[in-house]
Formats: C-alpha cells, structure tokens, sequence
C-alpha cells in the first residue's frame, strides 16, 4: 500500500534553513508528481509548489519563490522540501502530498506531516 | 489569503444533511475541476472528493460534491459524529499557475 512518511520535528532559529524529508513505499517516486501543503498553526492549508520526481522539474507558489527547494533522491525513493531565510511566521505543519492517477491536482496520499518551529 | 471562499462553520444532528459552498472565480473553479479534502482534528488532510463529484474507493457515499460556474458544494447525508472535522475545497488556478485552497469549513455535530 502507498505510505508517505515524513521526517521528524525540526526547531529551528530565524534565519536557518530546514529540509523535511517524505519518504515513499508502495509505488514508485519517478510515476507521480509531489506536492507540498503547509499548515501554520489553527489556520487552513498553504499549497507551496510540486516536483516531477521524473525530471526534477518544479514549480512554486509566488510567495515562496527563492525561498524554497524541492528536489528527490529516485534511489531511495524520497522526495525533499527545503525552505530557507526561516521567519517566525514559517512555523507551521509541512505535508508532502501524491497526486491520483491522471491527474495533475488531486492528492491522493498525504505524509503524516512535520511540524517545523521557528523561534529565536 | 485564499481564493476560495467557504463558510467558517456548518452544523448539524446526526442524521441530517449538511451542505457547504466554495466559492472561486473563472481561472480556477470556472475552469478546472474541484476536490474537497477532510481533515480531523490532528491530522493530515484525506481526499473525499476529487473531479467534482468523484469519490475515492473507500469514502462513503454519503459525501457528495457537485458544481456550477465558478462555486462547488460539498453534501453530507445523514450526518455522523465522526464527520466533525474541517473541509477544504480546492483547484488548480490558471492565473496564478498554482493550486488554491478555500478557507475551510468546520463541521460540527451537534
């Protein structure tokens, strides 16, 4: 069965960078694109952009464009989002997300999230 | 902010019908197809609908979802307590060549 499972909390300081981890089972990471959801805490959900793990080809939202990297490792199978130049407003639950079959923009499978605490 | 509008809350007793509106624009409802996510409190997000009104295997029946224009609903028929959680609606938007999100709607049991 398709598993996401994503690496641990992070606490980081302004200023840092972090890189969260969604490793996949069940299917292979090349067949699908990858997006990545952030939800800061009590409000609703951020889409941040999405890899083709086939090519490594990316797209991003505006609002974090030069700030974020997302990038994979086919020979494990792991996807990777890295967000730098972090502010206090970045803490937040970071989800990566497969998409359904044929489809560009439905998300099929979720990580279990990681949250990411920025805080001096 | 989100460019897709939902009402904060929505409620009701168990059996009855609950409905929820997503309101968007022609670059993203108007022009692609809408997916609702649920999301339980401490969890990641489920899909629940996707393409508009198509549910994946293994959510019930109960949960519908259809559109018109540039607006979609979410239906949920006779209402269980498990169904307390939030719901987000969701397209594509041509214009800002990204994926938008609305502002979600918590459902309540009462």
């Amino acid at each position: 069965q398709v598993q996401l499972v994503q690496s641990g909390a992070e606490v980081k300081k302004p200023g840092a960078s972090v890189k969260v981890s969604c490793k996949a089972s069940g299917y292979t990471l090349t067949g699908y694109y990858m997006h990545w959801v952030r939800q800061a805490p009590g409000q609703g959900l951020e889409w941040m952009g999405w890899i083709n793990p086939d090519n490594g080809g990316t797209s991003y939202a505006q609002s974090f464009q030069g700030r974020v990297a997302m990038t994979r490792d086919t020979s494990i199978n792991t996807a990777y989002m890295e967000l730098s130049r972090l502010r206090s407003d970045d803490t937040a639950v970071y989800y990566c997300a497969k998409v359904g079959a044929g489809s560009c923009c439905h998300f099929e499978y979720w990580g279990q999230g990681t949250l990411v605490a920025v805080s001096s | 902010q989100s460019v897709l509008t939902q009402p904060p809350s929505a409620s009701g007793t168990p059996g009855q019908r609950v409905t929820m509106s997503c309101s968007g624009s022609s670059s993203n409802i108007g022009t692609n197809t809408v997916n609702w996510y649920q999301q339980l409190p401490g969890t990641a997000p489920k899909l629940l609908i996707y393409s508009n009104n198509q549910r994946p295997s293994g959510v019930p029946d109960r949960f519908s979802g259809s559109e018109s224009g540039t607006s979609a609903s979410l239906a949920i028929s006779g209402l269980q307590s498990e169904d307390e959680a939030d719901y987000y609606c969701a397209a594509w938007d041509d214009s800002l060549t990204g994926y938008v999100f609305g502002t979600g709607t918590k459902v309540t049991v009462l």
